[in-house]
């Protein structure tokens, strides 16, 4: 079964300060690894997209690296802010006939002042 | 920036009637799509629909729901007989393609929470 899994569940920094949130996936065969934002009460808005060749990817501040061999991915956020509070999630889709994407759970982030 | 769009943006319902919620997506997007998130839980994928059919759809998408596209523009979930697991957030989304190209992402819009009472 296809599974998506994310760590930590939750997560308290300080502004200003980095943080890397982790994404195991199980699902196959790949095709590609999203990452998004979601604010409370709000649609998931896109941040990053990673197929199966690409290693790392950036958007601003957010940065998300892909390990194809062991499945894992992590997105990385520098000099943290406070509307970075958000919850992030870490969804694969297959290929191979089914486009059905897997949701992990989220990673719940809040940024104190 | 477009914006894909979801009306209303709250629902409450008694249990056992018809709603639909609706979408606007993309204007120039061919793909349509319908997802729920029950509180505290993790989003799922309900439905896919591509030139007026429905691509894929989740076991949960079971023969109480249907969707539709009236028109050039709108998007509809239906759910015919609601019951009180029903209750949810529910996200349309759309994009330009299947999402299996590079830079394809989905556009979420805002939601509609549905509660069934």
């Amino acid at each position: 079964k296809n599974q998506v899994e994310q760590s930590p569940q939750s997560l308290i920094i300080l502004e200003g300060k980095n943080c890397t949130l982790q994404c195991n996936y199980t699902v196959s065969p790949f095709s590609n690894l999203r990452w998004y934002k979601q604010d409370t009460g709000r649609g998931p808005v896109s941040l990053t997209i990673m197929t199966f060749s690409e290693n790392t990817k950036s958007n601003g501040r957010y940065t998300a690296t892909l390990d194809a061999d062991t499945k894992q991915s992590s997105l990385h956020i520098t000099a943290s802010q406070l509307s970075d509070s958000a919850s992030y999630i870490c969804v694969v889709s297959p290929s191979g006939g089914s486009y059905i994407p897997t949701f992990g759970r989220g990673t719940s982030l809040i940024v104190h002042p | 920036e477009p914006e894909v769009t979801q009306t209303p943006s709250h629902q409450v319902t008694q249990m056992g009637q018809e709603v639909i919620l609706r979408c606007v997506p993309i204007s120039n997007h061919l793909y349509f799509y319908w997802y729920r998130q029950i509180l505290g839980q993790k989003v799922e994928f309900l439905v896919s629909f591509y030139n007026n059919e429905i691509s894929e759809k989740s076991e949960i998408f079971d023969d109480q729901f249907s969707v539709e596209r009236p028109d050039g523009s709108n998007f509809t979930l239906k759910i015919r007989s609601t019951k009180l697991e029903d209750s949810a957030m529910y996200f349309c989304a759309s994009t330009h393609d299947r999402g299996r190209l590079q830079g394809s992402p989905l556009h979420f819009g805002n939601g509609t929470r549905l509660t069934v009472t």
